[in-house]
């Protein structure tokens, strides 16, 4: 079964730090682009963060560019997100999700998993 | 960063009525477009990529078209478990972004 696991979220401080973690099964996952997508409590999707196979191309949104770095272990199936010095803001659900094999560019999110919370707050 | 707007915000429909679901692109993205469903506590699901194409195991009520700035979701015959938030999301250009969805509730 294709899956994908994330885990380490919590409760964290305001300029602190924490690490996300998701797990990969079921598919060949050196062969993906890899991604995070974020969603606030009631509010809508946010792309965070997109990593390619070979983690040759790395991509940020504004809103977390030198906060935030997105790493994969190919070896391990495992995508990762350090959050260094988040904020109030940042406080969302996360997801990672698969990006569709494409010619060009990154494909859509065909796969995701379920979501880790994160909460910012003193 | 190309922003997606959703129209409308909410569409009240009633089961085995047809929906229809815009997302308006502030520049072309071609046909790199996506459209997500997402029900409540749960992770969305990819329901068509690049405009027009159904993703695996998607039911063929749920229709895309669409290209360049202008795009629609059609669901036809709506089934109880088609309620839920809708978002649409380009990937032409960096940041990828998302629509802000739309909310399709039951009449």
């Amino acid at each position: 079964e294709v899956q994908l696991v994330e885990s380490g979220g919590g409760l964290v401080k305001p300029g602190g730090s924490l690490r996300l973690s998701c797990a990969a099964s079921g598919f060949t996952f050196s062969s993906y682009t890899m991604n995070w997508v974020r969603q606030a409590p009631g509010k809508g999707l946010e792309w965070v963060s997109s990593i390619t196979s070979s983690s040759d191309y790395i991509f940020y949104a504004d809103s977390v560019k030198g906060r935030f770095t997105i790493s994969r272990d190919n070896a391990k199936n495992s995508l990762s997100l350090q959050m260094n010095s988040p904020r109030a803001e940042d406080t969302a659900v996360y997801y990672c999700a698969r990006a569709r094999i494409e010619s060009l560019g990154t494909g859509a999110f065909d796969i995701w998993g379920q979501g880790t919370m994160v909460t910012v707050s003193s | 960063e190309i922003v997606l707007t959703q129209s409308p915000a909410t569409l009240s429909l009633s089961p085995g009525e047809s929906a229809t679901l815009s997302c308006r692109a502030s520049q072309s993205v071609s046909s790199y477009l996506a459209w997500y469903q997402q029900k409540p506590g749960q992770a969305p699901r990819l329901l068509i990529y690049d405009a027009s194409n159904r993703a695996t195991g998607i039911p063929a009520r749920f229709s895309g078209s669409g290209s360049g700035t202008d795009f629609t979701l059609t669901i036809s015959s709506l089934e109880p478990e088609d309620f839920a938030v809708y978002y649409c999301q380009q990937r032409a250009n960096w940041p990828i972004t998302f629509g802000q969805g739309t909310r399709l509730e039951i009449k």
